[in-house]
């Protein structure tokens, strides 16, 4: 069964101390792996997608790399801006040309000024 | 504004009632998807429409769930004799069709489901 998980549950930063978030995956075939962010009450923003291990991807402070079994997504230097949840999703070869997402239960981020 | 709308954004109903949700993506998307997530987890797929055709539904979707995209527009979820069990958020997503590197999702702030 393709599985999505995510660590941690939640992480507490100071402004300015850089860190990582992890999302492990077990699927049949990756066609696509996904970075959303949400903030309360809100859907989920589109951050980043990989596609093959090695790829790296940046915006502002936020860069997403890929492996075989996992991606991480580095923080550097956060602001309280950059409090939300960060949600991986993956979607698969199997079952047609759907562009369904398998999400983890995400990382809930918290930046302390 | 030209991004994913959903209404209402929240809806208080009591246990047994029906309750419909509307969705209007992006207008140059032609995949609709419907999602759901309680508090603490991550959204969970229920359903997709290829303009007008339902594609693929959830096996967690129960019967008392349908959806509906007439004329491959806008959507609507009907949750028949609501139970407490569905208060949720219920997430509208809409996409291009697939291509090259053209797969992401864009979605909807959602409308927030309390059965009473």
């Amino acid at each position: 069964e393709d599985q999505v998980t995510q660590s941690p549950e939640a992480l507490r930063l100071q402004e300015g101390e850089s860190s990582s978030l992890n999302c492990s995956y077990t699927v049949s075939g990756l066609r696509g792996l996904f970075w959303y962010r949400q903030d309360p009450g809100k859907g989920p923003e589109f951050l980043f997608t990989l596609y093959s291990a090695g790829e790296e991807k940046e915006k502002e402070r936020l860069k997403a790399t890929l492996t075989k079994k996992e991606s991480f997504l580095h923080i550097t230097a956060p602001k309280p801006e950059d409090s939300a949840t960060y949600l991986c999703a993956v979607q698969t070869n199997y079952g047609g040309a759907t562009n369904k997402l398998i999400f983890g239960t995400g990382t809930l981020l918290a930046v302390q000024p | 504004d030209t991004g994913v709308s959903q209404d209402p954004r929240h809806k208080i109903t009591k246990r047994g009632q029906n309750v419909t949700f509307r969705c209007d993506p992006i207008s140059e998307h032609n995949r609709l998807y419907w999602y759901r997530q309680t508090l603490g987890q991550g959204p969970e797929f229920l359903t997709y429409f290829q303009n007008e055709a339902q594609l693929e539904k959830s096996r967690l979707l129960s019967d008392r769930f349908s959806a509906e995209r007439p004329k491959g527009s806008f959507s609507t979820l009907e949750i028949q004799r609501t139970e407490q069990g569905d208060s949720a958020m219920y997430l509208c997503a809409s996409s291009p069709t697939p291509g090259q590197h053209n797969e992401k999702l864009f979605f909807g702030s959602g409308t927030q489901l309390s059965v009473l």
